[in-house]
């Protein structure tokens, strides 16, 4: 069964970059038409989608978080990963890593999560 | 962007009984929407999507429709394990993606 689990620091200071991965294991992020998410909670709150990226390498991110995110992957190392800059408290968040089950370029939910990595955001 | 509001935002079900729970879509989005249940401390798990599809594993008593842009999920004879939180998610026009705010099973 496809397994998928974030590493990274769980606290990032005010200002600096925050890099998490997303190693997927029992599955390979290069099988054609799937895309590869990264969610995020903050506690207590809901879910926001931060963005997606294709099998192509094709990039997708949520309009209303400014361009601060970037998604990469690692195909020989069978993961991917998220990039986020000028982090500031309100990014404190659970942050989990995702397959969008949909196996098509259309897109649309996701079947299979990591168990998600707390990331706090604190001087 | 499409905005997908859920009601209640609680709703205190006694164990047994059946619950009811919406999500309304601003716009169309045809079936392309999906139902997670999410416990403390764990991952969101996919339930339903397009609508009425069960994902895999999940009982026949959890079932999905729609009306319009009204979307419903009905958990039937509510158990133990059902006592969550359950959002909504459509991606018939993305992006963004779009989760509703979520709704809280708890017991009555």
């Amino acid at each position: 069964q496809l397994q998928l689990e974030e590493s990274g620091p769980g606290l990032v200071k005010p200002s600096e970059t925050l890099s998490l991965t997303c190693t997927v294991s029992h599955g390979s992020i290069n099988i054609d038409y799937y895309y590869w998410g990264w969610i995020r909670q903050p506690p207590g709150k809901g879910l926001e989608w931060i963005g997606s990226i294709y099998y192509s390498g094709s990039t997708y991110y949520n309009p209303s978080l400014k361009s601060r995110f970037t998604i990469s992957a690692d195909k020989p190392n069978n993961r991917f990963s998220l990039e986020l800059t000028s982090v500031t408290a309100a990014d404190t968040a659970v942050y989990y890593c995702a397959r969008d089950g949909a196996g098509s370029y259309q897109g649309g939910w996701f079947d299979s999560w990591g168990q998600g990595t707390l990331v706090t955001v604190s001087s | 962007e499409i905005v997908m509001t859920q009601s209640p935002a609680t709703l205190s079900v006694s164990p047994g009984e059946s619950a009811t729970l919406s999500c309304r879509a601003s716009q169309n989005i045809d079936s392309n929407l999906a139902w997670y249940q999410q416990k403390p401390g764990q991952a969101p798990r996919l339930l339903i999507y397009g609508a009425f599809v069960r994902a895999t594993g999940v009982p026949d008593r959890i079932s999905g429709s729609k009306s319009g842009t009204e979307f419903t999920l009905t958990i039937s004879s509510l158990q133990s394990e059902d006592f969550a939180v359950y959002y909504c998610q459509q991606y018939d026009d993305w992006p963004p993606l779009t989760f509703g705010g979520g709704t809280k099973v708890e017991i009555k």
